[in-house]
């Protein structure tokens, strides 16, 4: 089967770097993708790491090791806007997609 | 405006009452999938479509169908709902499958069956 672990619960201050880390146990892989869900809203699109590596888009960066079945995603100069729930997804066949339990970001002042 | 559309928003019905959510887009995606949201287990896929003509299973199909007869419609029926499928429902749709093709989704409907 396919599985992906994420912290339930993060608490950062505004301003300051958090990390949510992402694991994952899938049959197949075409990559990590990263989703925000803000309260009573619809997720939507973050970031995506086909390759090991960094990626980097604004506040926000995500990162991928393969060979660990391991990925995050960084959020830098918190701010409270911040606050939502963040999923990191898979999409183990190239077709259908597996997400994580989600992880609950609350940024305090 | 490009936008995912699921009606209703909300509803609430009884067991074994036959209700069909929509979901239309607007983008020409091709691939669509609908979702389930419940508290502490993520999203879990129910159908996706890559096109009009493939239509297959995710994680949770039982008790739900889907049809794709055109490209921006696809909508989830629920033949005999039970209590078990009072969730949070959302479509969603992309250029095409795999995680690197952003997935739009809409507003969501919340189904409650009593």
């Amino acid at each position: 089967g396919q599985s992906l672990e994420q912290p339930s619960e993060v608490t950062a201050v505004e301003g300051a770097i958090v990390q949510i880390n992402c694991t994952y146990q899938t049959s197949g892989f075409y990559g990590l993708s990263w989703y925000q869900q803000h309260d009573g809203g619809a997720p939507t699109f973050l970031s995506y790491n086909g390759l090991d590596g960094l990626e980097e888009t604004g506040r926000f960066s995500s990162f991928l090791s393969r060979s660990d079945s391991y990925g995050y995603l960084l959020l830098q100069e918190l701010q409270m806007k911040d606050s939502a729930s963040y999923f990191c997804a898979v999409s183990p066949y190239g077709q259908n997609f597996v997400f994580g339990p989600g992880t609950r970001l609350s940024v305090l002042p | 405006e490009a936008q995912v559309t699921q009606n209703p928003r909300y509803l609430i019905t009884v067991t074994g009452k036959k209700l069909t959510v929509t979901c239309s887009q607007n983008m020409n995606h091709e691939y669509m999938s609908w979702y389930r949201q419940d508290p502490g287990l993520g999203l879990r896929q129910i159908y996706y479509s890559m096109n009009v003509e493939v239509t297959d299973k995710g994680d949770v199909p039982e008790g739900y169908k889907v049809s794709r007869k055109e490209k921006r419609n696809f909508p989830l029926i629920l033949e005999s709902p039970s209590p078990n499928q009072t969730s949070l429902y959302f479509c969603a749709s992309s250029l095409s499958s795999g995680a690197g093709n952003e997935q739009f989704f809409g507003p969501g409907t919340r189904l409650t069956v009593l």
